[in-house]
């Protein structure tokens, strides 16, 4: 099974600030990756699709890159409703897999 | 608008058996290739299950975790899809999420205890 190694685990971070999350493979995955965010209510959400496709809707400051085995997900200007969880999630081969995900915080 | 909608959920046994149901609307259904996600309590979430579409033979997939015990259908003239829970044992607790290509239901709370 392909492993994502997906860090930090939390991220604490203010207002307005850029950050990136990362999510390691243990074996190329092809640029197969997508990412999701869930609310605290369980709601979830795909943002981004093979890496670095934005989802209709889904604001521009949400962007994707990688390639082989590391990937990212920034948000450049943090908004209230972006702390939440995310995850990674990769679709390379069977079995598909989730990173551990990451919470974001208010600092 | 999608709409992913599971029921079936609740509290069982040990090695008992329990049905989910996803009913699903806003979409092409018999086209759709069909996942089943779960959230542990420690908000984990494992790929439990995928069926195509039928001009994909309706090839199923697997976890490990599930094989041999669990198993996903579809019926594209309800346009639902199924997870057929047996055996289940108290790591099978969980949130469970029918999804599809961009789109996740609100979950059903499965919890295996005696």
């Amino acid at each position: 099974d392909i492993q994502l190694t997906q860090s930090p685990s939390t991220l604490p971070a203010s207002l307005g600030e850029r950050v990136t999350i990362s999510c390691r493979a243990s074996q190329s995955i092809s640029n197969s990756l997508n990412w999701y965010q869930q609310k605290p209510d369980g709601t979830v959400k795909r943002l981004i699709y093979s890496t670095s496709t934005l989802e209709s809707g889904v604001p521009s400051r949400f962007s994707g890159s990688g390639s082989g085995t590391d990937y990212s997900l920034s948000i450049s200007s943090l908004e209230s409703e972006d702390f939440a969880m995310y995850y990674c999630l990769q679709y390379a081969t069977y079995p598909l897999t989730f990173g551990s995900g990451t919470k974001l915080e208010i600092k | 608008e999608v709409q992913l909608v599971e029921t079936g959920g609740g509290l069982v046994q040990p090695g008992k058996s329990l049905k989910l149901t996803c009913a699903t609307s806003g979409f092409t259904f018999s086209n759709a290739w069909m996942h089943w996600v779960r959230q542990s309590p420690e908000k984990q979430l494992e790929w439990v299950a995928q069926i195509k579409a039928k001009s994909n033979n309706y090839a199923t997939y697997y976890a490990e975790s599930v094989k041999g015990r669990f198993t996903i259908s579809r019926d594209d003239s309800k346009s639902s899809v199924y997870l057929q829970m047996n055996s289940l044992k108290e790591e099978d607790t969980a949130i469970y999420y029918c999804t599809v290509s961009n789109a996740w239901g609100q979950g059903a709370s499965v919890t295996v205890s005696s």
